[in-house]
This record gives C-alpha cells, sequence and structure tokens, in this order.
C-alpha cells in the first residue's frame, strides 16, 4: 500500500531564504507526482508535475526533483516571499491501473514566511 | 487550460436537508472526476470516484445513500449530500485528469451544517 510521508509538517522561514520541501513515499511503481499549494479555505492550485521519467521540473522560482529508486521528491522554493505563504502538499499517482487512478496524498507542509 | 468549476463555495443549511455540489471541467472532457472531503488542518480524503455514465466508486467507510454522486456528462459531476447533520460539515473538494495526466482541483466547498 502507498504511504505519502512529508517533512517537515510546518515550517517558518523569514522572507529571501530558499527552502526544501521533502516528500517521500514507499511505493517506487507511480506514473508521476504533483506538487500543490493550498490556501486556507481554498482548492488546489497544481505547481508542478513530474512524469515518472523525469527527474525535475521548474518553474520560475520553484524547482521539483524526483528520485524514484529512493522514493523522494524534493520542492525547492527560491528567494521566498510571504506571498508563499500556504500549504503544500505531494501526491503521488500509482503506476498502474489506467489513467483513471486516484492520487494519494501526503500530509502537507505548512510554510509561513515571515516579512 | 484544464480548469474545474465547483459551485458553491460556501453553503448553509440546514440539519436534514440535503445540499448539491457540483464540479463542472470548463475546457476538457473529464470521463473521471474525485470528490475529497477536508477536515481542518488535514490533508485530503478521497470519498469517491465518480465515472462519467456509470456508478460511482466509494472509498470504504464512504456512506453511498448519504453522498449521491451523479456524473450524468463528460464536463459535469454533482455530490449530494442528503439529510445533512452538523458531523458532514465539512470543506469539499472535487478534481479531474486534466491534460498531460495531472489533476486539476476545484476551489472547494465550505459546507456548514446547522
Amino acid at each position: 500500500k502507498q504511504e505519502v510521508t512529508q517533512i517537515p509538517a510546518a515550517l517558518s522561514v523569514p522572507e529571501g531564504e530558499n527552502l526544501v520541501l521533502n516528500c517521500s513515499f514507499t511505493d517506487s511503481a507511480i506514473y508521476n507526482l504533483q506538487w500543490f499549494r493550498q490556501d486556507p479555505g481554498k482548492g488546489l492550485t497544481s505547481l508542478l508535475l513530474i512524469q515518472s521519467s523525469q527527474r525535475e521540473q521548474t518553474s520560475g522560482r520553484l524547482n521539483a526533483s524526483l528520485d524514484k529508486s529512493s522514493g523522494r521528491s524534493t520542492l525547492y522554493i527560491a528567494a521566498s516571499q510571504p506571498g508563499d505563504s500556504a500549504t503544500y502538499l505531494c501526491a503521488v499517482r500509482p503506476g498502474y491501473g489506467g489513467a483513471t487512478n486516484k492520487l494519494i496524498f501526503g500530509t502537507g507542509t505548512l510554510l509561513a514566511v515571515q516579512p | 487550460g484544464a480548469v474545474v468549476s465547483q459551485h458553491p463555495s460556501r453553503v448553509i443549511c440546514k440539519s436534514g436537508t440535503s445540499v448539491k455540489i457540483e464540479c463542472r471541467s470548463l475546457d476538457f472532457q473529464a470521463t473521471t472526476m474525485f470528490w475529497y472531503r477536508q477536515f481542518p488542518k488535514q490533508s485530503l480524503m478521497l470519498m469517491a470516484t465518480s465515472n462519467e455514465g456509470s456508478k460511482a466508486t466509494y472509498e470504504q467507510g464512504v456512506e453511498k445513500d448519504k453522498f449521491l454522486i451523479n456524473h450524468a456528462s463528460l464536463t459535469l459531476s454533482t455530490l449530494t449530500v442528503t439529510s445533512a447533520h452538523p458531523e458532514d460539515s465539512s470543506f469539499y473538494i472535487c478534481s479531474a485528469a486534466g491534460n498531460t495526466y495531472g489533476y486539476t482541483f476545484g476551489s472547494g466547498t465550505r459546507l456548514t451544517v446547522v
């Protein structure tokens, strides 16, 4: 059974710092991995999607890496800003069962960037 | 592209009444949509998988007679909370598979049962 864990559960940093959020999964047979952001009381916004054949994806100040063999993904945020404050969730799509597989979510990291 | 619209964003209803939540894929067709429930400060809990033209698949422990799901078209899935009770108060979010096999989520519905 696939389990997804995120460390740390909460993180507080001063504005301008670079930071890394970690996601680990127990079964390396994944189709892809997706990082989301959730603001309080809102839905999820997709940040980056990494296919199983890829090792990293970049979008602006965000960089996500994937190491399937070790069951790890990291989300790197450069030059953090107060507007980055949110909960960050990683989700794994299993690599079996076709295109309709359900996502398995991590527990989330609550990020607070202090001005 | 790959936008999912969810309505309403907030709803307050009386105990014993039913509430319908809509989830629409605006610029793509979604044969499969997913419904999640989220409790405060917790991650998303998958409730059911909604399949266009067929019955939904419910996760273990989710009452299918209480949470009715209808997926009558390729762009619309609805979740109806029947005979709502205060313990049904929660944040409900839908999602659909967008392009390149990533998932797109709706903005969520805050349900409060009084």
